[in-house]
């Protein structure tokens, strides 16, 4: 079956501008998680929703990132203002459920260069 | 809080020789316990993980590895390594919630011909 998707693969943009990640997680999947992936780093937890709602915001750096997920299915990651700091792989991850045994299901990620 | 530390970003090991993958991670309670593979243009895999029950665990591809609390570790271990086990690999742990998980910065294995 088909599993997470992300699109757009890459994106470059320039600083300052606004850019938005899309998620489309597994079918059914109620639980869906982002990150961030700086070089050389592991991922590191940014959003967390369960359903429509953000469950765990506390890993968003700052109030320029913003995730919305309005119908408990896709999901998108905004970024205002872009920096060059903000240049990373972008991964989301999907989940059947809240409960710490179920597998997260990782998408190939978005590459985030911001010029 | 919880953190996770795998010692050494570079491994490489012959084809046929025993792979070991170090994790150690510090928490306040015991966590959850994960071990994810990526290999190169793809998203992370899990290869296997921890939560209740016996210690050693059993992945895919031949992969396992051991809760030591006393050790606090969990390094992962092949017994004989594939060319086609080269690839990054990242140690995680999760609290009790599970809305949190939190990644190692990850060791990219080689395996020598």
């Amino acid at each position: 079956g088909a599993g997470v998707s992300q699109t757009p693969s890459n994106k470059v943009t320039e600083k300052g501008k606004y850019v938005e990640l899309r998620c489309d997680p597994i079918s059914g999947h109620t639980a869906l998680y982002w990150y961030r992936q700086s070089l050389g780093q592991g991922p590191e937890f940014l959003i967390y929703f369960q359903g429509t709602g953000a469950a765990d915001d506390s890993g968003l750096p700052n109030d320029r990132f913003f995730a919305v997920r309005p119908e408990g299915s896709v999901s998108t990651l905004k970024i205002q203002r872009t920096e060059r700091g903000d240049s990373a792989v972008y991964l989301c991850a999907s989940s059947p459920g809240r409960n710490v045994y179920n597998e997260q299901f990782f998408g190939p990620g978005t590459r985030l260069t911001v010029l | 809080a919880q953190s996770v530390t795998q010692l050494g970003s570079h491994v490489s090991v012959s084809e046929g020789a025993l792979v070991l993958l170090r994790c150690n991670y510090s928490s306040s309670v015991p966590p959850y316990l994960f071990w994810y593979v990526q290999y190169p243009n793809q998203g992370l895999q899990l290869l296997l993980k921890y939560t209740t029950g016996a210690t050693l665990v059993k992945g895919i591809n031949g992969f396992e590895a051991e809760f030591k609390k006393s050790e606090t570790s969990f390094h992962l271990t092949k017994p004989s390594a594939h060319m086609s086990d080269a690839a990054e690999y990242f140690c995680a742990v999760s609290d009790l919630t599970g809305n949190q998980f939190y990644f190692g910065t990850g060791t990219s294995l080689t395996v020598i011909p």
